[in-house]
């Protein structure tokens, strides 16, 4: 069984500049949550998706916005990128309310 | 709002030895879940072990076992025989069961080295 599938890998941006990420979940799972890594701030939820809405919204601009498809695939879209954007984004998949998030490996966003 | 503490930001410990973790978190709910999540430096999550705040029984997994304090908002984790391979970043979550959000939210980390 697939796991967690996040593309690009790693990207390299230009500051003003717009990125989107993407994160196929596992098989049958609905639900999709989107993290920000970073060494200073750790790890920070950013938005959760199930069936194509928006569940839950952390604390973060609207330059960061998402969505999630009938196919429960997810994207994440970064606007007006500044150079704290640059971050390890995580992208987490759950079968149901009362299972664990299985994690994808990430996407390493560098702006410059 | 919940918060997660991880009051260690780094720990070593030998191979073969038995190391803990410590995790503190805050909360007015009296159902959850909490995690132990894993980060080697490939960087994908992994969870290590998890915990129904309803259950008094501490959960274990193999090498891996928790001291969950209910009352004292505690929630350690013990490696026992440490391994070469159980280096990594250690996270400890924290998940609510009201509000039909599956968010975690996460301690800052500790790190473990396992010297030979």
């Amino acid at each position: 069984k697939a796991g967690v599938t996040q593309t690009p890998r790693y990207l390299i941006k230009t500051r003003g500049q717009q990125v989107t990420l993407s994160c196929s979940p596992i098989s049958g799972h609905r639900s999709v949550s989107w993290y920000q890594q970073t060494p200073g701030q750790g790890l920070q939820f950013l938005f959760e998706y199930f069936s194509e809405t928006q569940r839950n919204k952390g604390n973060f601009p609207g330059r960061f916005s998402g969505r999630q498809f009938s196919n429960s695939r997810s994207e994440m879209n970064v606007s007006t990128l500044e150079l704290g954007d640059s971050a390890l984004y995580l992208c987490a998949s759950t079968r149901s309310r009362d299972a664990e998030a299985f994690f994808g490996q990430g996407t390493r966003l560098t702006v410059v | 709002a919940q918060t997660v503490t991880q009051s260690q930001p780094e720990m070593s410990v030998q191979e073969a030895e038995t190391v803990t973790l410590s995790c503190t978190y805050d909360t007015s709910e009296s159902d959850y879940y909490l995690f132990w999540y894993k980060q080697p430096p490939s960087r994908q999550m992994i969870l290590v072990i998890r915990q129904e705040a309803y259950k008094q029984q501490n959960a274990t997994e193999n090498r891996f076992s928790v001291n969950f304090q209910k009352a004292a908002k505690s929630f350690s984790l013990k490696i026992s025989d440490s391994q070469l391979g159980d280096a990594a970043m250690y996270f400890c979550a924290y998940r609510s069961t009201q509000g039909g959000s599956e968010k975690l939210v996460f301690g800052k980390g500790t790190k473990l080295t396992v010297n030979p």
